[in-house]
């Protein structure tokens, strides 16, 4: 089955700063790449997704890109801000389930 | 986006009893949900793949007889937490299928997450 590794588990930024955070995964068949945005007892947000015939995708402040040879993507938030605090998952899907990564908490410091 | 709901939002009780999380999806057909357990701090963890008129998929280590997932419409699933002990508290979300579009290289499926459910067993 697929299985997805996200680093780094923590993360700390200054406000205005960039985040990048990274997961691999290890299922070819995967097609699917959403990021997931979750605040404290709250439901995960989808936040982006990436597809895999598409190797970049930006909307605003937020980018994620995808290398499917090294079975790679990444999250990239530019100039953070401190609601961008949260704990954010990525996720690879098949078209038979999504596996999550461990998250990332980001923390975006005034 | 499509919208799923979960009821209740959060419940406790006592160690022992029986309790049933609902999972609908409100404004699309779901011929598959899947249920989500959460610890403080953690990841999202599959427990489980609810399908519509047939028996749910079960994750290794997930008890099948402890966690009951009843897919009897298109619409609701529902989990039910039976004789809970104060291990089984956690944080409980389901998600639904829903089909988005297709492109040139056919259908795709997105998954919209319910609210998730707060499960106290004292």
């Amino acid at each position: 089955g697929e299985n997805v590794e996200q680093h780094p588990s923590t993360l700390s930024v200054q406000e205005g700063d960039s985040a990048v955070i990274k997961c691999t995964y290890s299922d070819s068949a995967s097609n699917y790449f959403p990021w997931y945005k979750q605040e404290l007892g709250k439901r995960p947000q989808l936040i982006i997704d990436i597809r895999s015939n598409v190797g970049e995708k930006k909307d605003q402040r937020i980018a994620v890109t995808l290398n499917k040879t090294a079975k790679h993507f990444s999250l990239h938030i530019t100039e953070t801000q401190p609601e961008d605090s949260a704990v954010y998952f990525c996720a690879a899907y098949n078209n038979n389930d999504m596996r999550f990564g461990a998250g990332t908490r980001l923390t975006v410091k005034p | 986006g499509a919208v799923v709901s979960q009821h209740p939002s959060r419940v406790i009780c006592k160690s022992g009893t029986s309790v049933k999380i609902e999972c609908r999806s409100l404004d699309f057909q779901a011929t598959t949900m899947f249920w989500y357990r959460q610890f403080p701090k953690q990841s999202l963890m599959l427990m489980a793949t609810s399908n519509e008129g047939s028996k749910a998929t079960y994750e290794q280590g997930v008890e099948k007889d402890k966690f009951l997932i009843n897919h009897a419409s298109l619409t609701l699933s529902t989990l039910t937490v039976t004789s809970a002990h104060p291990e089984d508290s956690s944080f409980y979300i389901c998600s639904a299928r829903a089909f988005v579009g297709t492109s040139g290289r056919g259908a795709y499926n997105e998954q919209f997450f319910g609210p998730g459910t707060r499960l106290t067993v004292l």
